[in-house]
């Protein structure tokens, strides 16, 4: 048990529609990070928020974009989905002073 | 751009025997490496961290090394069981706070 919790489990879209997905992590973890994993890869760096702002960026296009909030909850927004956006989508925060990153159990997004 | 490669992508053992686990990296600039644990359809458990001026880090049955000048790490698991059957990942940080996974290894363990 990490305490980090994702949400929705499982997403279904179709292509150009747009998905927020959710992360909550615990308290005291100011360091949030999403990734992308599609099947077979390891996962893929999108971005890294610190204390509400974006703090490291992956080689992803501008429509991913996402927020951190006070309460240590954070969203992954995407626009105008394609279907190669199919993947796990993991999320993983970091306590403050600590490099270690703990994950949930993602949300798996399709894109038809 | 740092690259991370895992070798080998695949690997069966019986049960009780020790092995090994290969990671290797690019870019010699980094701040830590991290060995995770996936599970199918999960998501990712971190086993052990070794900061940049580290050489290796020890828990249980795992022990983990770092080379950082030639580029390698190594997962050593003792005694296996299968229980550790899982997809096997090492990550590198460095600059602009990026993270980079190797694609993994998938290790059977037979009873």
């Amino acid at each position: 048990e990490t305490g980090v919790t994702q949400s929705p489990t499982h997403l279904i879209k179709t292509r150009g529609q747009q998905v927020t997905l959710r992360c909550s992590s615990q308290s005291g973890h100011n360091t949030v990070s999403w990734y992308q994993q599609a099947l077979g890869q390891g996962p893929q760096f999108i971005f890294q928020y610190y204390r509400e702002e974006e703090n490291g960026r992956g080689n992803f296009p501008p429509r991913f974009s996402g927020l951190q909030f006070p309460n240590y909850s954070s969203e992954l927004n995407v626009n105008a989905l394609e279907l190669d956006d199919s993947a796990l989508y993991l999320c993983a925060s970091s306590p403050r002073d600590s490099d270690i990153q703990y994950f949930g159990a993602g949300t798996r997004l399709s894109v038809l | 751009k740092q690259e991370v490669t895992q070798i080998p992508a695949a690997l069966s053992v019986p049960e009780g025997e020790n092995l090994v686990l290969n990671c290797s990296f690019t870019d010699s600039a980094i701040y830590n490496l991290q060995w995770f644990r996936q599970d199918p359809g999960k998501g990712l458990t971190s086993l052990l961290l070794i900061q940049s001026s580290q050489r290796e880090q020890t828990s249980g049955r795992l022990n983990a090394s770092l080379d950082k000048s030639s580029g390698r790490s190594t997962l050593y698991i003792a005694a296996s069981q299968p229980g550790d059957s899982a997809t096997y990942l090492c990550a590198v940080s460095g600059t602009g706070n990026q993270f980079y996974f190797g694609t993994g290894t998938s290790l059977t363990v037979i009873p």
